[in-house]
């Protein structure tokens, strides 16, 4: 069975406080590692996608990268507008049309002024 | 980005009635959507993937009499809650594949009394 699993649960940062948040998963044979935002009462919003491991991708103070076992997301110099749940979730490979994300719980991220 | 559009935001039912929720694709046609459902520090679970013309598959678990999904066009996927109960209550989303990304809708609070 596919897993994923964040941590920290929650991270309080000060503003420009950089930092990273981690993602370990167990899939059998990934076709895709996903980064989500998540605003309270809201949809997640698309961040990143990562296929290989050793890919890398930036956006904004953003950095997302991927080994076999582990994703991170960095968040440099942070903002206190970057707050929210950050979601991890996996795409198992297999073949076919087969689309199904595995989601993590999230990192819930504040960062104060 | 692609936009999907969900609605209604929020929604407040009495216990036995049905409630219908619509997820619409605004600048794209998706064949497959998806629905997911959260609740309060969990992760997003995934409930069902629905089928352009064809019948939706459902999750382990997830019972298709009470969780009636239609998706009757390459816009429009709905979600109908039928004679739902207070369990029921929970945050609701729906998502739609455009290419190799999912992108989601804002989201459904469904509150049973």
């Amino acid at each position: 069975e596919d897993q994923v699993t964040q941590s920290p649960e929650a991270l309080r940062l000060q503003e420009g406080e950089s930092s990273s948040l981690n993602c370990s998963y167990t899939v059998s044979g990934l076709r895709g590692l996903f980064w989500y935002r998540q605003d309270p009462g809201k949809g997640p919003e698309f961040l990143f996608t990562l296929y290989s491991a050793g890919e890398e991708k930036e956006k904004e103070r953003l950095k997302a990268t991927l080994t076999k076992k582990e994703s991170f997301l960095h968040i440099t110099a942070p903002k206190p507008e970057d707050s929210a749940t950050y979601l991890c979730a996996v795409q198992a490979g297999g073949g076919g049309s087969n689309y199904k994300l595995t989601f993590g719980k999230g990192t819930l991220l504040t960062v104060n002024p | 980005g692609a936009v999907v559009s969900q609605h209604p935001s929020r929604v407040i039912c009495k216990s036995g009635t049905s409630v219908k929720i619509e997820c619409r694709s605004l600048d794209f046609q998706a064949t497959t959507m998806f629905w997911y459902r959260q609740f309060p520090k969990k992760s997003l679970m995934l409930m069902a993937t629905s089928n352009e013309g064809s019948k939706a598959t459902y999750e382990q678990g997830v019972e298709k009499d009470k969780f009636l999904i239609n998706h009757a066009s390459l816009t429009l996927s709905t979600l109908t809650v039928t004679s739902a109960h207070p369990e029921d209550s929970s945050f609701y989303i729906c998502s739609a594949r455009y290419g190799e990304k999912l992108f989601f809708g804002s989201g459904t609070q469904l509150s049973v009394l």
